[in-house]
């Protein structure tokens, strides 16, 4: 089955930096991956998907990179501000069995320091 | 329609008790999940429905869980018999046909059992 990870816990970044979060899976055929945002007390996020033919895309301040080769992905957050601080998820699936249901990772917790 | 609505937010109930939660989805979206979030976690998989067919479901969901879409809108899950392990935050979420993943979750049902 898909198994997805997240590399730290805990991401804490001053305001202004960039940010960087990790993420790992286990099953190579996943082929869609989704980064989600969960602010305290509410649901995920939508931030950004790619899917596995492509290697990067790019949204508002953040880029999501994937490595299938070695099964990591990373979403890049730029110039990260306050209200970046949030926990962070990414989920995968894959579409060999025709599931319709994401496996999200454990999540990081991004702490933005004013 | 702002989004997904779930009701109630907070559920506080006595062990062997039944409860329901409500889901009310973004009301052009045909496909309606359920998942469930512990502390500390991401969410889990629970069960899937496109319009008012219940096509998939995760094998968390013990006998005790049922889910319905009866008119293909909103839908309920009720918890019989509820254990200390059944707390947790119950999401919904929803999507349209044509944008499978980046579906849109609910602020949740957070339930206690004591």
């Amino acid at each position: 089955g898909e198994s997805v990870g997240l590399h730290l816990p805990t991401l804490s970044v001053q305001e202004g930096d960039n940010s960087i979060i990790n993420c790992a899976y286990s099953n190579s055929a996943s082929d869609y991956f989704i980064w989600y945002k969960q602010e305290s007390g509410k649901g995920p996020q939508f931030i950004i998907d790619i899917r596995s033919n492509m290697d990067k895309r790019q949204g508002q301040r953040v880029t999501v990179l994937l490595n299938k080769t070695v099964k990591h992905l990373s979403l890049q957050i730029a110039a990260t501000q306050p209200g970046d601080s949030a926990v962070y998820f990414c989920a995968g699936d894959s579409m060999d069995t025709g599931r319709r249901a994401l496996t999200f990772g454990s999540g990081t917790r991004l702490q933005v320091q004013p | 329609d702002t989004g997904v609505s779930q009701n109630p937010r907070h559920k506080i109930t006595k062990r062997g008790q039944n409860v329901t939660f409500r889901c009310d989805p973004i009301s052009e979206h045909n496909r309606l999940y359920w998942y469930r979030q512990t502390l500390g976690q991401g969410p889990e998989f629970l069960t899937y429905f496109q319009n008012e067919a219940q096509l998939e479901k995760s094998r968390l969901l013990s006998d005790r869980f049922s889910a319905e879409r009866p008119k293909g809108s909103f839908s309920t899950l009720e918890i019989q018999r509820t254990e200390q392990g059944d707390s947790a935050m119950y999401l919904c979420a929803s999507s349209s046909w044509d944008s499978l993943y980046g579906y849109t979750f609910g602020s949740g049902t957070r339930l206690t059992v004591v």
